[in-house]
């Protein structure tokens, strides 16, 4: 089966900048997952989808992060104005629904704000 | 709120050697999952191992086995007959097994595995 899908692999902007990723999971998987890793440290959640339905959202920075999963399936994230500290790997997972299953992460997307 | 904590930043191994990385966790729950995960330089998180909190036996994957101490909240991998394949981050990740959870992961800093050859 493909994997999950993210693009861009890198992306470099200033700060003050807004910046979009994507990502398509595998095909089926009703759960997606946006997980921010910043050099040094274990991947943070910062939200996660059921079908189009946000479940769980609290540590997303929304005055500056938004993301939205239309019709279920691709999905967007977005930070908007970009500050230096969104330095990050930023990676997609999606699951099939139900805790016995395992995810499937991308590749991720680095962003460097300078 | 749970937390994941690996107190080794980097470990080196000789290759075909052994290797045993630690990882302790806190949590209040008693029905949860422990997962060892693998990040190549590629950034693809790589499921290399998975332990369910009510099962005893300790879980194996070919080279790859675990030591999970309930009572001492401690989940250690050791690896086996060392490839240079294995150099990688390793992530020890905890996941709630309570249905009103959301599914995700906590996970710890992670360990950098080097492969001597």
């Amino acid at each position: 089966e493909a994997g999950v899908a993210q693009s861009p692999r890198y992306k470099i902007i200033e700060k003050r900048q807004s910046v979009a990723f994507w990502c398509n999971p595998i095909s089926g998987h009703a759960t997606l997952y946006w997980y921010q890793q910043i050099l040094g440290q274990g991947p943070k959640l910062l939200i996660q989808f059921q079908n189009n339905g946000v479940v769980d959202d609290s540590q997303l920075p929304k005055d500056r992060f938004s993301a939205e999963r239309l019709k279920g399936v691709d999905s967007t994230l977005k930070i908007q104005p970009a500050k230096l500290e969104d330095s990050a790997v930023y990676l997609c997972a999606s699951s099939l629904v139900g805790i016995t299953y395992g995810y499937t992460f991308g590749s991720g997307t680095r962003l460097t704000v300078v | 709120a749970q937390t994941v904590t690996q107190s080794q930043p980097e470990m080196s191994v000789q290759e075909a050697e052994t290797v045993t990385l630690s990882c302790t966790y806190d949590t209040s729950e008693s029905d949860y999952y422990l997962f060892w995960y693998k990040q190549p330089p590629s950034r693809q998180m790589i499921l290399v191992i998975r332990q369910e909190a009510y099962k005893q036996q300790n879980a194996t994957e070919n080279r790859f086995s675990v030591n999970f101490q309930k009572a001492a909240k401690s989940f250690s991998l050791k690896i086996s007959d060392s490839q240079l394949g294995d150099a990688a981050m390793y992530f020890c990740a905890y996941r709630s097994a309570m249905a009103n959870y959301g599914q995700n992961f906590v996970f710890g800093p992670g360990t950098r595995l080097s492969v001597l050859p």
